[in-house]
């Protein structure tokens, strides 16, 4: 079956532009979540869907980021007014939600973000 | 906090090597824990997995046994080949219901050369 996808797979703006991010998870997986892999920083989490709603944001580093889930399924980062220190790869998991089980991520390709 | 640590690489090896890679982990709750790979130009991939003590993961001729009296999760194999160049990744995962979020260690680089 299909995977997780995002896109684009790569993007390439100027600073203090808007960039949107995409996320498709693999069908019937109602957990989403969004991470950022920088040279600097590693992985890191940056918020987690269940259904529509986010109840952990936590990772986010600014109010320039935010990102919404629509219908349990596509999910879209957005980052508004750009910085050089946003590029990175954004990474997209999803996983099913099993009450005492393991949910196992499952990862996308990315996307790289590139800030001139 | 919950935290994860690996250690630093590059890990150059012959092929047929042994392989090991470090982890610990520090965790508020009992986390489960995994090894992830990402292979030259791919995305991240699950390797293995363990989710209570002294359970072993074990996958492709890697394995890791949770350990919770020394905290650790080192990834092992017997003997390497260049196809398992790539970075791998340590990681935690505790499912609060409202927290649901793996904290990777900073990754490892594995070379294998003939």
């Amino acid at each position: 079956g299909a995977g997780v996808s995002q896109s684009p797979s790569n993007k390439v703006t100027e600073k203090g532009k808007d960039v949107e991010l995409r996320c498709d998870p693999i069908s019937g997986h109602t957990a989403l979540y969004w991470y950022r892999q920088s040279l600097g920083q590693g992985l890191e989490f940056l918020i987690y869907f269940q259904g529509n709603s986010a109840p952990d944001k936590s990772g986010l580093p600014s109010d320039r980021f935010s990102a919404e889930r629509t219908g349990g399924s596509v999910s879209t980062l957005t980052i508004q007014r750009t910085q050089q220190e946003d590029s990175a790869v954004y990474l997209c998991a999803s996983s099913r939600t099993r009450t005492g089980g393991v949910n196992i991520q499952y990862f996308g390709p990315g996307t790289r973000l590139t800030v001139l | 906090g919950n935290s994860v640590t690996q250690m630093e690489g590059p890990v150059t090896l012959s092929e047929e090597a042994f392989l090991t890679i470090n982890c610990t982990y520090t965790a508020t709750g009992y986390p489960s824990l995994f090894w992830y790979v990402q292979y030259p130009g791919e995305g991240l991939q699950l390797l293995l997995k363990a989710t209570k003590a002294d359970d072993k993961g074990s996958n492709k001729g890697f394995e890791a046994t949770y350990r919770k009296e020394t905290t650790s999760f080192h990834l092992e194999k017997g003997s390497v080949q260049v196809s398992d160049s790539a970075v791998y990744f340590c990681a935690l995962h505790i499912n609060t219901g409202t927290a649901s979020k793996l904290t990777f260690g900073t990754g490892t680089r594995l070379q294998v050369t003939l």
